[in-house]
């Protein structure tokens, strides 16, 4: 069974910090791995995904997340946090192809002081 | 850029009461999902739908619920007789194709309060 686990269910980083959210995942077969934003009163969003091939994956909005197998990881971060990431992220993971169901993690919540 | 869109943003029901929740995917979709999230807890799968019936479902998914494709753009949830655990933000999502690259697109969400 697939399972995800995000580190801290708040972060709160200073404008122009580096920004880590943390997703360690478990599964029997190889990943799909995926984050969500979620802005206030807003749907879940797609930042990026991973599939196959490169292990580092660019998104939206200057994010970017690492698939490390040997670590079960895939972290997302961005160099320099703008008031405007303020937001829940979810990571998620699913088997086999992209269309089986999503299985997320609880969220984190990051906050962006000025 | 095409949205799933979800209606009504909040929905306010009587427990026992039946609800319905709708959805109207990406037009060229051919895969549909409803998720839920109750408050400060993780946003769990429901249940998947495919070719006109259901292809997976997980165990929150009883038989309280069932999902429907009355015509050929919307996609519904209906819950029989809510109960207060019921409360939670339900999510529509759709996908375009069996295809390793194609992630879920997700709606905006549909509150649901059961008083």
């Amino acid at each position: 069974a697939q399972s995800v686990t995000q580190l801290g269910s708040h972060v709160s980083v200073s404008e122009g910090a580096l920004v880590l959210l943390r997703c360690n995942y478990s599964s029997s077969v190889p990943p799909y791995l995926f984050w969500y934003v979620q802005y206030p009163n807003q749907g879940l969003q797609l930042l990026l995904k991973y599939t196959t091939g490169a292990t580092l994956v660019k998104g939206i909005n200057g994010f970017e997340a690492e698939f490390k197998k040997s670590e079960t990881s895939f972290h997302l971060t961005k160099p320099s946090a703008h008031m405007s990431d303020a937001a829940e992220y979810f990571c998620a993971v699913s088997y086999s192809s992209g269309n089986t169901p999503l299985v997320f993690g609880k969220g984190t919540r990051l906050s962006v002081i000025a | 850029e095409p949205e799933v869109t979800q209606t009504p943003s909040h929905q306010v029901t009587q427990m026992g009461q039946e609800v319905i929740l709708r959805c109207v995917p990406i037009s060229n979709h051919l895969y549909f999902y409803w998720y839920r999230q109750i408050l400060g807890q993780k946003v769990e799968f429901l249940v998947s739908f495919y070719n006109n019936e259901i292809s997976e479902k997980s165990e929150i998914f009883d038989d309280q619920f069932s999902v429907e494709r009355p015509d050929g753009s919307n996609f519904t949830l209906k819950i029989r007789s809510t109960k207060l655990e019921d409360s939670a933000m339900y999510f529509c999502a759709s996908c375009p194709q069996r295809s390793t690259n194609q992630p879920q697109h997700f709606g905006d969400g549909t509150r649901l309060s059961i008083l």
